[in-house]
């Protein structure tokens, strides 16, 4: 079976500062979507940020931004001047042939003040 | 008024009783999908549909059933609940004409609870 791997179930990040949360997958195609959701307390799943495969430059929602390394399979989701409101959890997704979703396992993203 | 809706937000239900998770979406969309999510594992697909007459199984399929309506409605039964079907169950729907961007749009989950 393909592959979602977050290999950091819990991480935490002072407020105003940089956290970078990892993601790896495993595919045998060569394009397809790769999606951060966000998951807050209320339970609604948020798209944050998505990244084609064939596009080499990284995308950016403002204070949300990926770093894609195609070749390694990687696709880590950096979140700058953190704020309270980041508090969640976040998933990593990939795409596959038929447009299905492939979830990895979640890493819950706390907030200090 | 949301896009996605699901009900019920919340369900107690006791081993055996026969449960149903209903799914509606004013978005137009052809396609919709059945996740349910357990802590550590993420979301994975129970069913999935393309359109009223396509249904298919997705990861974890045994254990449920899907009837599809309508274009805007889907439900997930469970004919036999069993503790080991306790989790988080969301409903999501995705537009074919995006093409081969799959962006899914969720509704608010059902939290289901089998003792």
């Amino acid at each position: 079976a393909q592959t979602v791997t977050q290999s950091q179930p819990e991480m935490s990040v002072q407020e105003a500062e940089t956290v970078t949360l990892s993601c790896t997958y495993d595919t045998s195609e060569s394009d397809y979507y790769l999606f951060w959701y966000k998951q807050p307390p209320s339970r609604q799943m948020i798209l944050v940020i998505r990244q084609e495969a064939y596009k080499q430059q990284n995308a950016t929602e403002n204070r949300f931004s990926v770093n894609f390394q195609k070749a390694a399979k990687s696709f880590s989701l950096k979140i700058s001047d953190s704020q309270l409101g980041d508090a969640a959890m976040y998933f990593c997704a990939r795409d596959n042939a038929g447009n299905m979703l492939t979830f990895g396992g979640g890493t819950r993203l706390m907030v200090k003040p | 008024d949301a896009d996605v809706t699901q009900t019920p937000r919340n369900r107690i239900t006791k081993t055996g009783k026969r449960i149903m998770l209903e799914c509606s979406q004013t978005k137009g969309h052809d396609r919709m999908y059945w996740y349910r999510q357990d802590p550590g594992l993420g979301l994975r697909l129970i069913y999935y549909s393309f359109d009223v007459k396509d249904i298919n199984k997705g990861e974890i399929s045994d254990g449920y059933s899907v009837s599809r309506q309508a274009q805007a409605k889907f439900s997930l039964s469970l004919e036999s609940a069993i503790p080991n079907q306790t989790a988080l169950y969301f409903c999501a729907t995705s537009d074919p004409r995006q093409g081969r961007y799959n962006e899914q749009f969720f509704g608010p989950g059902t939290r289901l609870t089998v003792l």
